[in-house]
Protein backbone atom coordinates (compact mmCIF):
# COMPACT_ATOMS: atom_id res chain seq x y z
CA UNK A 1 0.00 0.00 0.00
CA UNK A 2 1.12 3.59 -0.55
CA UNK A 3 0.96 6.04 1.68
CA UNK A 4 1.81 9.07 -0.73
CA UNK A 5 -1.16 9.04 -3.38
CA UNK A 6 -1.15 10.27 -6.44
CA UNK A 7 -4.08 11.03 -9.06
CA UNK A 8 -4.61 11.23 -11.97
CA UNK A 9 -2.34 7.90 -12.74
CA UNK A 10 -2.32 8.60 -16.34
CA UNK A 11 -3.16 12.04 -17.81
CA UNK A 12 -3.49 12.78 -21.48
CA UNK A 13 -3.33 16.79 -22.81
CA UNK A 14 -2.69 19.22 -25.38
CA UNK A 15 -0.73 21.97 -25.31
CA UNK A 16 -3.33 24.14 -24.77
CA UNK A 17 -5.71 22.69 -21.93
CA UNK A 18 -4.88 23.65 -18.65
CA UNK A 19 -4.66 20.44 -15.59
CA UNK A 20 -3.40 19.60 -12.28
CA UNK A 21 -1.50 16.67 -10.66
CA UNK A 22 -2.57 15.60 -7.40
CA UNK A 23 -0.47 14.42 -4.10
CA UNK A 24 -1.80 13.12 -0.92
CA UNK A 25 -0.08 11.97 2.36
CA UNK A 26 -1.19 11.33 5.95
CA UNK A 27 2.66 10.68 7.56
CA UNK A 28 2.36 13.91 9.23
CA UNK A 29 5.45 14.58 6.78
CA UNK A 30 6.07 18.77 6.44
CA UNK A 31 7.94 18.32 3.56
CA UNK A 32 6.74 17.36 -0.09
CA UNK A 33 8.36 17.22 -3.21
CA UNK A 34 7.36 17.19 -6.78
CA UNK A 35 10.03 15.10 -9.02
CA UNK A 36 10.17 14.56 -13.23
CA UNK A 37 11.26 11.66 -14.78
CA UNK A 38 11.70 10.16 -17.95
CA UNK A 39 12.01 6.35 -19.31
CA UNK A 40 15.20 4.63 -17.70
CA UNK A 41 16.80 7.66 -16.09
CA UNK A 42 16.40 8.73 -12.08
CA UNK A 43 14.09 11.24 -11.31
CA UNK A 44 14.83 15.00 -11.60
CA UNK A 45 13.99 17.02 -8.65
CA UNK A 46 11.61 20.30 -9.49
CA UNK A 47 10.16 22.01 -6.60
CA UNK A 48 10.48 21.30 -2.57
CA UNK A 49 7.36 22.42 -0.02
CA UNK A 50 8.91 22.80 3.51
CA UNK A 51 6.18 23.35 5.83
CA UNK A 52 3.66 24.80 3.23
CA UNK A 53 6.19 27.29 1.52
CA UNK A 54 7.91 26.66 -1.59
CA UNK A 55 11.40 26.15 -0.49
CA UNK A 56 13.41 25.24 -3.53
CA UNK A 57 12.32 25.64 -7.26
CA UNK A 58 14.75 24.04 -9.14
CA UNK A 59 14.26 26.17 -12.07
CA UNK A 60 11.13 24.97 -13.43
CA UNK A 61 9.59 26.85 -16.47
CA UNK A 62 6.78 28.99 -15.61
CA UNK A 63 4.18 26.48 -17.69
CA UNK A 64 4.32 24.06 -14.38
CA UNK A 65 3.02 25.94 -11.27
CA UNK A 66 3.01 24.13 -7.58
CA UNK A 67 0.76 24.64 -5.13
CA UNK A 68 0.80 23.56 -1.18
CA UNK A 69 -3.19 23.99 0.05
CA UNK A 70 -2.31 22.29 3.42
CA UNK A 71 0.29 20.17 4.53
CA UNK A 72 -1.45 17.24 3.49
CA UNK A 73 -1.86 18.43 -0.05
CA UNK A 74 0.13 18.98 -2.63
CA UNK A 75 -0.80 20.32 -6.88
CA UNK A 76 1.27 20.67 -9.94
CA UNK A 77 -0.91 22.91 -12.28
CA UNK A 78 0.52 22.34 -15.89
CA UNK A 79 -0.55 24.84 -18.92
CA UNK A 80 0.84 25.31 -22.08
CA UNK A 81 2.81 22.32 -21.82
CA UNK A 82 5.32 20.95 -24.43
CA UNK A 83 5.69 18.02 -25.67
CA UNK A 84 9.05 17.13 -24.23
CA UNK A 85 7.46 17.67 -20.83
CA UNK A 86 5.97 14.19 -21.34
CA UNK A 87 7.37 11.87 -18.19
CA UNK A 88 6.35 10.77 -14.85
CA UNK A 89 5.52 12.68 -12.57
CA UNK A 90 6.53 11.66 -8.65
CA UNK A 91 5.50 13.12 -5.89
CA UNK A 92 7.39 12.24 -2.54
CA UNK A 93 7.25 13.50 0.93
CA UNK A 94 9.65 13.31 4.22
CA UNK A 95 10.73 14.52 7.74
CA UNK A 96 12.13 17.93 7.67
CA UNK A 97 15.84 18.07 7.62
CA UNK A 98 17.87 18.21 11.10
CA UNK A 99 21.32 18.39 11.41
CA UNK A 100 20.75 15.71 14.23
CA UNK A 101 20.63 12.15 12.54
CA UNK A 102 18.75 9.88 15.19
CA UNK A 103 15.99 12.99 14.84
CA UNK A 104 15.61 11.90 11.37
CA UNK A 105 15.36 8.82 9.04
CA UNK A 106 15.98 10.51 6.25
CA UNK A 107 13.97 8.84 3.11
CA UNK A 108 11.38 10.07 1.21
CA UNK A 109 8.17 8.25 0.36
CA UNK A 110 7.47 8.43 -2.93
CA UNK A 111 3.66 8.24 -4.75
CA UNK A 112 2.91 5.48 -8.11
CA UNK A 113 3.03 8.82 -10.29
CA UNK A 114 1.52 10.27 -12.58
CA UNK A 115 1.62 9.21 -16.00
CA UNK A 116 1.62 12.82 -18.56
CA UNK A 117 1.13 12.97 -22.06
CA UNK A 118 1.20 15.98 -24.21
CA UNK A 119 0.11 15.76 -27.84
CA UNK B 1 27.59 18.54 -5.68
CA UNK B 2 27.59 14.98 -4.79
CA UNK B 3 27.90 12.99 -7.43
CA UNK B 4 26.80 9.44 -7.63
CA UNK B 5 28.05 6.63 -9.75
CA UNK B 6 26.37 3.14 -11.00
CA UNK B 7 28.71 1.65 -13.22
CA UNK B 8 26.54 -1.07 -14.13
CA UNK B 9 23.09 -0.41 -16.69
CA UNK B 10 21.87 -3.51 -16.71
CA UNK B 11 22.73 -7.15 -14.79
CA UNK B 12 20.91 -10.57 -15.23
CA UNK B 13 21.00 -12.83 -12.10
CA UNK B 14 19.14 -16.33 -12.52
CA UNK B 15 16.41 -17.11 -9.68
CA UNK B 16 17.33 -17.82 -5.91
CA UNK B 17 20.83 -17.09 -6.92
CA UNK B 18 22.84 -13.50 -5.71
CA UNK B 19 23.51 -10.18 -7.33
CA UNK B 20 25.55 -7.52 -6.02
CA UNK B 21 25.13 -3.75 -7.30
CA UNK B 22 27.98 -1.25 -6.77
CA UNK B 23 27.63 2.31 -6.42
CA UNK B 24 30.37 5.10 -5.29
CA UNK B 25 29.92 8.85 -4.60
CA UNK B 26 31.85 11.74 -4.07
CA UNK B 27 31.19 14.24 -1.21
CA UNK B 28 32.83 16.20 1.63
CA UNK B 29 30.60 16.09 4.15
CA UNK B 30 30.89 13.39 7.10
CA UNK B 31 27.59 12.96 8.13
CA UNK B 32 24.88 12.24 5.27
CA UNK B 33 22.71 9.42 4.03
CA UNK B 34 22.57 6.35 1.73
CA UNK B 35 19.78 5.06 -0.10
CA UNK B 36 19.14 1.84 -2.61
CA UNK B 37 15.82 2.56 -3.86
CA UNK B 38 13.78 0.08 -6.06
CA UNK B 39 11.47 1.17 -9.09
CA UNK B 40 9.25 -2.15 -11.09
CA UNK B 41 7.64 -1.61 -14.07
CA UNK B 42 4.99 -0.98 -11.71
CA UNK B 43 7.23 2.52 -11.44
CA UNK B 44 6.30 3.40 -7.81
CA UNK B 45 9.71 4.04 -6.16
CA UNK B 46 9.97 1.93 -3.06
CA UNK B 47 12.92 2.29 -0.78
CA UNK B 48 15.14 -0.66 0.06
CA UNK B 49 17.56 0.23 2.33
CA UNK B 50 19.08 3.03 4.14
CA UNK B 51 22.23 3.30 5.74
CA UNK B 52 23.56 6.75 7.89
CA UNK B 53 27.30 7.40 7.16
CA UNK B 54 27.82 7.74 11.39
CA UNK B 55 27.08 3.61 11.70
CA UNK B 56 29.61 1.67 10.64
CA UNK B 57 27.69 -1.68 10.54
CA UNK B 58 26.27 -2.49 7.58
CA UNK B 59 22.21 -2.11 7.40
CA UNK B 60 20.55 -5.22 6.37
CA UNK B 61 16.88 -5.79 5.51
CA UNK B 62 15.89 -9.54 4.78
CA UNK B 63 17.59 -10.39 1.21
CA UNK B 64 19.11 -7.15 1.30
CA UNK B 65 22.31 -6.08 2.62
CA UNK B 66 25.09 -3.81 1.78
CA UNK B 67 28.71 -3.07 1.73
CA UNK B 68 29.18 0.43 3.08
CA UNK B 69 32.90 1.37 2.90
CA UNK B 70 33.30 4.73 3.88
CA UNK B 71 36.98 5.68 3.35
CA UNK B 72 36.03 4.24 -0.14
CA UNK B 73 33.39 6.08 -0.55
CA UNK B 74 31.51 3.08 -2.02
CA UNK B 75 27.80 1.38 -0.83
CA UNK B 76 27.04 -1.86 -2.86
CA UNK B 77 23.81 -4.02 -2.40
CA UNK B 78 23.54 -7.45 -2.53
CA UNK B 79 20.15 -9.46 -3.07
CA UNK B 80 20.75 -12.64 -2.15
CA UNK B 81 17.92 -15.42 -2.92
CA UNK B 82 16.78 -13.04 -5.82
CA UNK B 83 13.40 -13.65 -6.93
CA UNK B 84 11.19 -12.52 -9.45
CA UNK B 85 10.12 -9.55 -8.25
CA UNK B 86 13.32 -8.32 -7.80
CA UNK B 87 13.13 -7.74 -11.26
CA UNK B 88 13.36 -3.81 -11.21
CA UNK B 89 15.65 -0.89 -11.46
CA UNK B 90 17.73 0.40 -8.52
CA UNK B 91 19.16 3.92 -8.17
CA UNK B 92 21.50 4.10 -5.37
CA UNK B 93 20.90 7.62 -3.75
CA UNK B 94 22.96 10.52 -1.27
CA UNK B 95 21.36 12.91 1.18
CA UNK B 96 23.31 15.27 2.96
CA UNK B 97 22.54 14.99 6.99
CA UNK B 98 20.29 18.35 6.42
CA UNK B 99 19.21 18.00 3.15
CA UNK B 100 16.17 18.32 0.94
CA UNK B 101 18.16 16.76 -2.09
CA UNK B 102 18.53 13.16 -2.70
CA UNK B 103 21.39 12.77 -5.37
CA UNK B 104 20.91 10.17 -7.62
CA UNK B 105 22.92 7.89 -9.02
CA UNK B 106 21.92 6.53 -12.99
CA UNK B 107 20.20 3.51 -11.84
CA UNK B 108 20.92 -0.55 -12.72
CA UNK B 109 18.35 -2.11 -14.22
CA UNK B 110 17.72 -5.58 -13.04
CA UNK B 111 16.27 -8.87 -14.53
CA UNK B 112 15.78 -12.05 -12.73
CA UNK B 113 15.54 -14.86 -14.93
CA UNK B 114 13.24 -17.79 -13.82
Amino acid sequence: DTEVTQTPKHLVMGMTNKKSLKCEQHMGHRAMYWYKQKAKKPPELMFVYSYEKLSINESVPSRFSPECPNSSLLNLHLHALQPEDSALYLCASSQIPDRVASKRTGELFFGEGSRLTVL
Amino acid sequence: AQTVTQSQPEMSVQEAETVTLSCTYDTSESNYYLFWYKQPPSRQMILVIRQEAYKQQNATENRFSVNFQKAAKSFSLKISDSQLGDTAMYFCAFMKLNDYKLSFGAGTTVTVRA
